[in-house]
């Protein structure tokens, strides 16, 4: 099976601009979520989607948005960018949304805001 | 709250040397624990995991670690580390219930030197 692919691999953007993350899961997982990865604040948790919907949110103000589409692909959109949002951005899937299933990760997308 | 705690940052070993990396969690009546690797530029790979069952578990690349539960702790080992060892390793915690979230330490970083 092919792994979590995730495009674009790399961007960068200005200040005051937005940005969407695209995730594609493993063929079959159901569940997606998303985390930022900093030097200063490490991994930390935005969201998780399940067959569409929104289940947990993290602690990130609301210029962090995404969805989840009927084939469980799921992008993230970031409005308004800072300079601190620059970032690893690391999506994850998993076969349902059962609790204590591993989370398989994809390679991420390094976004640089300038 | 829950957290989880990885004291060392940076663990320096010589190359077929064991090896120790400590991850703490804060209580809780259900937990799911993970060990993920991450080499230089690259998503995070789950090395190991711990569900139920034997304390003991055994994952990839000759790595294991044991889950105590009177002592919240899930340390990771390695009885004989090699140069292609070296990344930073991430403890992370998952807590039974409604969250699905993984909650992540702070990352070791294993430097084997030859």
């Amino acid at each position: 099976k092919a792994g979590v692919t995730q495009t674009p691999r790399y961007l960068i953007k200005t200040r005051g601009q937005q940005v969407t993350l695209s995730c594609s899961p493993i063929s079959g997982h159901r569940s997606v979520s998303w985390y930022q990865q900093t030097p200063g604040q490490g991994l930390q948790f935005l969201f998780e989607y399940f067959s569409e919907t929104q289940r947990n949110k993290g602690n990130f103000p609301g210029r962090f948005s995404g969805r989840q589409f009927s084939n469980s692909r799921s992008e993230m959109n970031v409005s308004t960018l800072e300079l601190g949002d620059s970032a690893l951005y690391l999506c994850a899937s998993r076969p349902s949304g059962t609790s204590g299933t591993e989370q398989y990760f994809g390679p991420g997308t390094r976004l640089t805001v300038t | 709250a829950q957290s989880v705690t990885q004291l060392d940052s940076q663990v320096p070993v010589f190359e077929e040397a064991p090896v120790e990396l400590r991850c703490n969690y804060s209580s809780s009546v259900s937990v799911y624990l993970f060990w993920y690797v991450q080499y230089p530029n690259q998503g995070l790979q789950l090395l190991l995991k711990y569900l139920s069952g034997s304390t003991l578990v055994k994952g990839i690349n000759g790595f294991e670690a044991e889950f105590n539960k009177s002592q919240t702790s899930f340390h990771l080992r390695k009885p004989s580390v090699h140069i292609s060892d070296t990344a930073e390793y991430f403890c992370a915690v998952m807590y039974g219930g409604a969250t699905n979230k993984l909650i992540f330490g702070t990352g070791t970083l294993l430097a084997v030197q030859p």
